[in-house]
């Protein structure tokens, strides 16, 4: 069975204090890991890919990373307007209508 | 684009009522599904369908029916609503074969007393 265990449950930072979010996978073969960013009381909003081991992809202060075990999603100089939920989620190979999420990480960003 | 549409976005039901969740896309997408969103658990797949007239069971099926006559819409039936079904319901739609880039609708929430 699949599974996504994110890690800590919820961060409060600094303006500016870096970080890094965790997300731990097992999966029989990892079609693909991907990260979201939920707002309180909307719809999660797509963030990024990672298809292979060593794979980065970056946006803004947003860096993902993936190796063959777990994700980093590292947050650098955050702002408060950085402060969400991130949600990571895994497909499978060969699940090609699913995909099984974490259960998040709410980060509290402070002026 | 309106993308992805939701209604209700609140409801309270009583323990034993039927009612529908709608969800609408426009952005003719093949793959569309519903989860629920509780706290604690992270999103879970309740139903999905890869296109019209094709649907198929997620996760957390049980006290669900969908169906899916049009590109467009894909509604969620709770046919005897239950306490254990409060929830937040989110529909979603992508392209099949890109799941990662689901568009998520705002949200449906359920409180069944």
């Amino acid at each position: 069975e699949d599974q996504v265990t994110q890690s800590p449950e919820a961060l409060r930072l600094q303006e500016g204090e870096s970080s890094s979010l965790n997300c731990s996978y097992t999966v029989s073969g990892l079609r693909g890991l991907f990260w979201y960013r939920q707002d309180p009381g909307k719809g999660p909003e797509f963030l990024f890919t990672l298809y292979s081991a060593g794979e980065e992809k970056e946006k803004e202060r947003l860096k993902a990373t993936l190796t063959k075990k777990e994700s980093f999603l590292h947050i650098t100089a955050p702002k408060p307007e950085d402060s969400a939920t991130y949600l990571c989620a895994v497909q499978a190979t060969g699940a090609n209508s699913k995909l099984t999420f974490g259960k998040g990480i709410t980060l509290s960003v402070r002026p | 684009n309106a993308g992805v549409t939701q209604t209700p976005k609140f409801q309270v039901l009583k323990t034993g009522q039927s009612m529908t969740l709608q969800c609408a896309q426009d952005m003719n997408h093949e793959y569309m599904s519903w989860y629920r969103q509780d706290p604690g658990m992270g999103l879970r797949l309740i139903h999905y369908s890869v296109g019209a007239g094709i649907t198929d069971q997620g996760e957390v099926p049980n006290g669900y029916n969908v169906s899916r006559s049009t590109t467009e819409d894909f509604p969620l039936r709770l046919l005897s609503a239950a306490p254990s079904q409060t929830s937040v319901y989110f529909c979603a739609s992508s392209y099949f074969g890109r799941l990662n880039e689901q568009f998520f609708g705002p949200g449906t929430r359920l409180t069944v007393l």
